[in-house]
C-alpha cells in the first residue's frame, strides 16, 4: 500500500460527458502528480500541483482540468470525454520537488462508451 | 529533451534465471534513474533509484540496477526470478527542476515454470 488513494476504481460513461477523479496523497506529501495510462501513449505526465499551486502541465487536454485543494486532495476533471479518453489514470505523490521521486496510487480506470 | 527507450516490449524467463531489463535515457546531465514495477490492475511501485554516487543500487525484491554513463542505461537486474516477478516493469528519468517523470513504454515479464 503506497498511502496513495484514489477512488473510484472503476468508472464506466458515456461520451460528452464529465467525471471527477479524486486523489488523496500520503500524509505529509505536498506535490499531486496525475499520470494518464493508455495503449497507445503509455504513461504519460498530465499535471503537477504543489502545495495548491499548479506547478506544471503536460501532455493534458484543454478539456481536462484539475485542481488540489487545502487539504491537499486533488481532483481531476474530464469533460467531453470521447472514446480515446478511456484509460488509466494514475495519481502520485511525492514529499517535494524537484528529484520525482514519487509514489502512486492504484488508479482509476475511466471506460467510455 | 528527455527521453527514456525500453527495447524490449516483452520477455519471457523461466524461473529462477537471471534477469536483465534494459533500459536507455538521453538527458545532457545526470538524470534521477528509476525503476517501477506494475502489476496486474496495480499501481506502479517504486523498486529503486539513482540520484548520485554509487552507480550499483540496491532495490526491493532483490532487484538492483547499474547505471552506466557512458552507454546513457540503467539496466535492472534480478540473479534470480521468481514467479511472482511477472508483471511490467518501467524505467523513468527525472530531472533537476522538472517537476515530473518521463517514462519508458515499459516491458512486460513473463515467468514460465
Amino acid at each position: 500500500d503506497s498511502g496513495v488513494t484514489q477512488t473510484p476504481k472503476h468508472l464506466i460513461t458515456a461520451t460528452g460527458q464529465r467525471v471527477t477523479l479524486r486523489c488523496s496523497p500520503r500524509s505529509g506529501d505536498l506535490s499531486v502528480y496525475w499520470y494518464q495510462q493508455s495503449l497507445d501513449q503509455g504513461l504519460q505526465f498530465l499535471i503537477h500541483y504543489y502545495n495548491g499551486e499548479e506547478r506544471a502541465k503536460g501532455n493534458i487536454l484543454e478539456r481536462f482540468s484539475a485542481q488540489q485543494f487545502p487539504d491537499l486532495h486533488s481532483e481531476l476533471n474530464l469533460s467531453s470525454l470521447e472514446l480515446g479518453d478511456s484509460a488509466l489514470y494514475f495519481c502520485a505523490s511525492s514529499v517535494g520537488e524537484p528529484r520525482g521521486e514519487a509514489f502512486f496510487g492504484q488508479g482509476t480506470r475511466l471506460t467510455v462508451v | 529533451a528527455q527521453s527514456v527507450t525500453q527495447p524490449d516490449i516483452h520477455i519471457t524467463v523461466s524461473e529462477g534465471a537471471s534477469l536483465e531489463l534494459r533500459c536507455n535515457y538521453s538527458y545532457g546531465a545526470t538524470p534521477y534513474l528509476f525503476w517501477y514495477v506494475q502489476s496486474p490492475g496495480q499501481g506502479l511501485q517504486l523498486l529503486l533509484k539513482y540520484f548520485s554516487g554509487d552507480t550499483l543500487v540496491q532495490g526491493i525484491k532483490g532487484f538492483e540496477a547499474e547505471f552506466k554513463r557512458s552507454q546513457s542505461s540503467f539496466n535492472l537486474r534480478k540473479p534470480s526470478v521468481h514467479w511472482s516477478d511477472a508483471a511490467e516493469y518501467f524505467c523513468a528519468v527525472g530531472r533537476t527542476g522538472a517537476n515530473n517523470l518521463f517514462f519508458g513504454t515499459g516491458t512486460r515479464l513473463t515467468v514460465i515454470p
